[in-house]
């Protein structure tokens, strides 16, 4: 069935060091996209989100690129402190209008001081 | 403005017991969301309810599990006969309406062992 995966499962930076994590999704359906952030022994948290008719879009320190013809969207988190060491979750709605998410794997973000 | 709140945060059940799980939404919304997350997996979606309606449950395993949501008091997610594949970490999101980003916020979860 149409899935979100990830390419790398762990990743280790040091602080200050910029970021990336990917996702690749599958359901040519998909229209918004979340990142998400999970730390241990708590629910997932919102960090950014984006609508297939962009490719790009900035927060606090954090940015998501879209790239539809790949199927392909990716987190950038600058000057990577230890308090981002977490699991990242790309998520999708799959087309449908209201909250179904399907979510990916997730990468374990290590930080090291 | 309590989050949304889920109970209990751990539960310990044996082969064969009932598991019952709850969720109360965040005031003012009355849509929930439950997902289940396996050790090193994301979360999968089960069930989405509306106040007394279930409106999606294509994740819900067809046997032994149900969930409600009344129209007073929190979200019920019921697992009859726990078997050892139940154990997991169960969470719920709660927002404001059906739209995807209306407030979308998910609880703590609870963790559920059977053994």
């Amino acid at each position: 069935g149409e899935s979100v995966g990830l390419h790398l499962p762990t990743l280790s930076v040091q602080e200050g060091d910029n970021s990336i994590i990917n996702c690749a999704y599958s359901n040519s359906a998909s229209d918004y996209f979340i990142w998400y952030k999970q730390e241990s022994g708590k629910g997932p948290q919102f960090i950014i989100d984006i609508r297939s008719n962009m490719d790009k879009r900035q927060g606090q320190r954090v940015t998501v690129l879209l790239n539809k013809t790949v199927k392909h969207l990716s987190l950038q988190i600058a000057a990577t402190q230890p308090g981002d060491s977490a699991v990242y979750f790309c998520a999708e709605t799959g087309g449908t209008s209201y909250g179904k998410l399907t979510f990916g794997q997730g990468t374990i973000l290590t930080v090291h001081p | 403005n309590a989050g949304v709140m889920q109970n209990p945060r751990h539960l310990v059940r044996r082969r064969g017991q009932e598991a019952r799980l709850r969720c109360s939404p965040m005031k003012g919304h009355s849509h929930v969301y439950w997902y289940r997350q396996l050790p090193e997996e994301g979360l999968k979606f089960m069930v989405y309810l509306q106040k007394e309606n279930i409106i999606d449950e294509s994740g819900m395993p067809k046997e032994r599990f149900s969930a409600e949501f009344p129209k007073e008091g929190p979200s019920i997610l019921r697992i009859q006969q726990v078997v050892r594949g139940d154990s997991a970490a169960y969470f719920c999101a709660s927002s404001q309406g059906a739209r995807r980003n209306y407030g979308y916020t998910f609880g703590s979860g609870t963790r559920l062992t059977v053994v």
